[in-house]
Order: C-alpha cells, then sequence, then structure tokens
C-alpha cells in the first residue's frame, strides 16, 4: 500500500519566523510530486507541480526541494506572515493516481 | 472568472435517502475526480473521469455513482448504500497530467 505522511501535522509559528515542513512518498514509480495550500474555508490551490529530483521551486517566499531517491520533499516558508496560516498538503503521483498526505496546519500567530 | 463549482456547501440526508452534489467548472478541462476527506486523513479518490461519457472508479466508489454527460459537469450521488457518508466532498479538474483546481467543497452530514 503506497503511503504519503506529513510531518508536523500541525505548527505554530511566530510572525516573521522561518519554517519547513516535510512530506515522505515512496521512492519507486515516482512521477510527481504536488504542493497545495488549503485556506479555511476556499479551495486548495496549487502551489508546485515537481518532477526532477534535486529539483527546487520557489514563488514569492515559499519554495520546495525534491529528493526522489530517498522519497522526501520540504516546503519552506521565509518570515511567515498571517496570510501563510493554511493546510499545505502534498500529493504523491505515480502517473497512475495521486496518494495524498493528511497535511500539514500552519498557525501564525502574530 | 473560471473555476470550479461546488453545491450545495452544506446538505444534510436522512438514512436512506440518495443525495446529489454538484460540480460544475468552466476551465474547459477534460478531467475531473471526485475525493472524499475525513479528519486525520488524506484526500481519497471516489471517481474520476478523462474523458466526456466515461468514468472510472477510484480507491472508495463503494456507495456512490457519477455521471459525466457533458465536459462541464460531473455530479456525484451518495446513494444510501454509502454506510459512512457523513464527510467533506473535494471536487476538481484539471487537463491531463497538470495540476488539479478544486472547489470550496460540500459537506454531508447524515442524520
Amino acid at each position: 500500500i503506497l503511503n504519503v505522511e506529513q510531518s508536523p501535522q500541525s505548527l505554530h509559528v511566530q510572525e516573521g519566523d522561518s519554517t519547513n515542513f516535510t512530506c515522505s512518498f515512496p521512492s519507486s514509480n515516482f512521477y510527481a510530486l504536488h504542493w497545495y495550500r488549503w485556506e479555511t474555508a476556499k479551495s486548495p490551490e496549487a502551489l508546485f507541480v515537481m518532477t526532477l529530483n534535486g529539483d527546487e521551486k520557489k514563488k514569492g517566499r515559499i519554495s520546495a526541494t525534491l529528493n526522489t531517491k530517498e522519497g522526501y520533499s520540504y516546503l519552506y516558508i521565509k518570515g511567515s506572515q498571517p496570510e501563510d496560516s493554511a493546510t499545505y498538503l502534498c500529493a504523491f503521483d505515480s502517473n497512475y493516481q495521486l496518494i495524498w498526505g493528511a497535511g500539514t496546519k500552519l498557525i501564525i500567530k502574530p | 472568472d473560471g473555476g470550479i463549482t461546488q453545491s450545495p456547501k452544506y446538505l444534510f440526508r436522512k438514512e436512506g435517502q440518495n443525495v446529489t452534489l454538484s460540480c460544475e467548472q468552466n476551465l474547459n478541462h477534460d478531467a475531473m475526480y471526485w475525493y472524499r476527506q475525513d479528519p486525520g486523513q488524506g484526500l481519497r479518490l471516489i471517481y474520476y473521469s478523462q474523458i466526456v461519457n466515461d468514468f472510472q472508479k477510484g480507491d472508495i466508489a463503494e456507495g456512490y455513482s457519477v455521471s459525466r454527460e457533458k465536459k462541464e459537469s460531473f455530479p456525484l450521488t451518495v446513494t444510501s448504500a454509502q454506510k459512512n457518508p457523513t464527510a467533506f466532498y473535494l471536487c476538481a479538474s484539471s487537463i491531463v497530467d497538470g495540476e488539479l483546481f478544486f472547489g470550496e467543497g460540500s459537506r454531508l452530514t447524515v442524520l
């Protein structure tokens, strides 16, 4: 059974601090790794779709890295702001289906 | 604006009733999906469709049915055969191999 683990489950961060969290996924049958941000009462929105080992993608203060050989991806947020409060989901794409992690809930304290 | 519209946002069902959740997209995407979210779990795929008049079962299709008569529409029916239907349901669409675009979800509660 393919499993995707995200850690931590939840995270409280002081405004202005930087933070990161992890997505672990199977190291075989890899096609892509997706990151989504899901704010309360809104739709999940795609942040990154990553396909190459060693890839690093950036969108503003948010960046992500990918290690397909060991099966993990990190999401980094630099200088956290209140609008970063959300649940961050990752999904392992085997080109057959997406397997989703349960998410990391990030709360930014003012 | 282009996007995905799900309705209703909240739905209450009595045991033994079928209910249908609507999902409409105007993004011209070929693929559409239905996911279920339960507390503490990742999204689980119920059904997906990659082309009109064709759809495939996902991991937890039992007790659910779908149709894809139009490219824009992918309604989900939660039947009385679904033993634990209380959950949050998300609809999504995409181009093939692309990122998913989601609706805001529908919360179904069985009374």
